[in-house]
């Protein structure tokens, strides 16, 4: 299985709601990854989880609570969005983190939200 | 400050020409670069890896050239397809330190049959 899957594919929410987002892999990967895309944009990294501890955060707002309970499931938390929060949001796997970046990520296909 | 350009910002050709896309980096101390192909909402597919030894690679139709010494590379995609259609982005990584790679805006190909 070279697959990662997220969950759900699309989702609407309004400012006070609080949703999850999932992102799954059965590759034995012990790095995974939070991005946020917007339109015509690249990626950009929002949190990498290493052997299930958080190892970087790029200064996300707080309303962004992610959380790795095991080694092939990764959560992102969401509380009190803003409509500029609506993005692609991509999971990513790779076989460990490595600080020189050899290490290919499999991306999974992306969460639209959208923040009304 | 570490930076990815890419150009064109968009291309439109016709099925079965070839192509190349550019990408132009400043990642210091550099180790590798990638390319991704990302079909319209979906997640990033890796193309080709390079190294710093490495010249020239391919998979298929898709080979990646890089110029470790101009900071170069490019992507070149022979006889188009429709599938092909997609946005091409060059990702660097640099060595040491923590491990953020350097995304390009990408290129935004369009095949035309």
């Amino acid at each position: 299985d070279t697959e990662v899957t997220q969950t759900p594919k699309h989702l609407v929410m309004g400012m006070t709601n609080k949703k999850s987002l999932k992102c799954e892999q059965h590759m034995g990967h012990r790095a995974m990854y939070w991005y946020k895309q917007k339109a015509k944009k690249p990626p950009e990294l929002m949190f990498v989880y290493s052997y299930e501890k958080l190892s970087i955060n790029e200064s996300v707002p707080s309303r962004f609570s992610p959380e790795c309970p095991n080694s092939s499931l990764l959560n992102l938390h969401l509380h009190a969005l803003q409509p500029e929060d609506s993005a692609l949001y991509l999971c990513a796997s790779s076989q460990v983190y490595s600080t020189s970046g050899s290490y290919e990520q499999f991306f999974g296909p992306g969460t639209r939200l959208t923040v009304l | 400050k570490n930076q990815v350009e890419q150009s064109p910002q968009s291309l439109i050709i016709l099925e079965g020409k070839n192509c190349t896309l550019q990408c132009n980096y400043t990642v210091s101390p550099f180790s590798n670069l990638r390319w991704y192909k990302q079909d319209t909402g979906r997640g990033p597919v890796s193309l080709t890896i390079m190294t710093f030894s490495e010249n020239t690679k391919s998979n298929g139709r898709y080979t990646a050239t890089l110029d470790a010494d101009t900071k170069q590379s490019s992507l070149h995609i022979t006889a188009s397809q429709l599938s092909d259609s997609a946005s091409y982005i060059c990702v660097v990584s640099a060595s040491g330190g923590s491990y953020i790679p350097t995304f390009g805006r990408g290129t935004s190909l369009i095949v035309h049959p």
